[in-house]
């Protein structure tokens, strides 16, 4: 079965600091690989998404994302952030065939937080 | 621009009492529809999923059902609410296979 692992639970860093949350996952073949952010009592927003292509995605709010197949990882950077970025981020994957096509995977979530 | 609501915000509600929560598209036709539930402080479970309207597949039994009445309109429900159904109930649509968009979600706690 897929899995997705976000090894670390809770991230601090200062303002102004770089940022890598990382994710791996678990599939036998290349599936659709999406972060995400979750705010305080929100619901979920797209950060970004890869399918295929360059490795390197690009996704709003200055965030970027490095897919490795060799590694089966998707982890996410910042160069610099602000202390509007805490929240949970969740890394996900989906197969994209099937019946159930549209079956998201989570990892647990990171907390980031970020000192001002 | 597509736009997805839920109602209500939150609930509280006893245990044994029903629950309906709603969860509405507006913008896209025919979209793929998905509940997912999320414990506190938890990661996100998916529950439900639809295709098309009347259909919905259960991919988790958490004593929970789920219908699609409408094309826009997908409804998650239960007879009986047990405490372990408290938590945070989200929905999601997609164009197809590609990305889904969640909503605001429904926070639910049950005494």
């Amino acid at each position: 079965a897929q899995s997705v692992t976000q090894p670390d639970a809770r991230v601090t860093v200062s303002e102004g600091a770089s940022l890598q949350l990382r994710c791996k996952y678990s599939y036998s073949a290349t599936p659709y690989l999406f972060w995400y952010v979750q705010y305080p009592r929100q619901g979920l927003q797209l950060l970004l998404k890869y399918y295929s292509g360059d490795p390197v995605v690009q996704g709003v709010n200055g965030f970027e994302a490095e897919f490795s197949k060799s590694n089966s990882s998707f982890h996410l950077r910042k160069a610099s952030v602000h202390w509007s970025d805490s929240a949970v981020y969740f890394c996900a994957v989906s197969i994209g065939t099937g019946a159930n096509t549209g079956k998201l995977t989570f990892g647990h979530g990171t907390i980031l937080r970020v000192h001002p | 621009a597509q736009t997805i609501h839920q109602w209500p915000v939150a609930e509280i509600k006893a245990v044994g009492s029903p629950l309906s929560l709603g969860c509405t598209i507006k913008g896209k036709s025919s979209p793929n529809l998905y509940w997912y539930w999320q414990a506190t402080g938890g990661t996100l479970q998916q529950l439900f999923y639809s295709i098309t309207v009347g259909q919905v597949e259960s991919v988790v039994q958490l004593n929970l059902s789920a219908s699609r009445p409408k094309d826009d309109q997908f409804i998650l429900s239960t007879e009986k609410l047990l405490l372990s159904h408290s938590g945070f109930y989200l929905c999601a649509w997609s164009p197809g296979v590609d990305t889904q968009y969640f909503g605001p979600g429904t926070r639910l706690l049950v005494l």
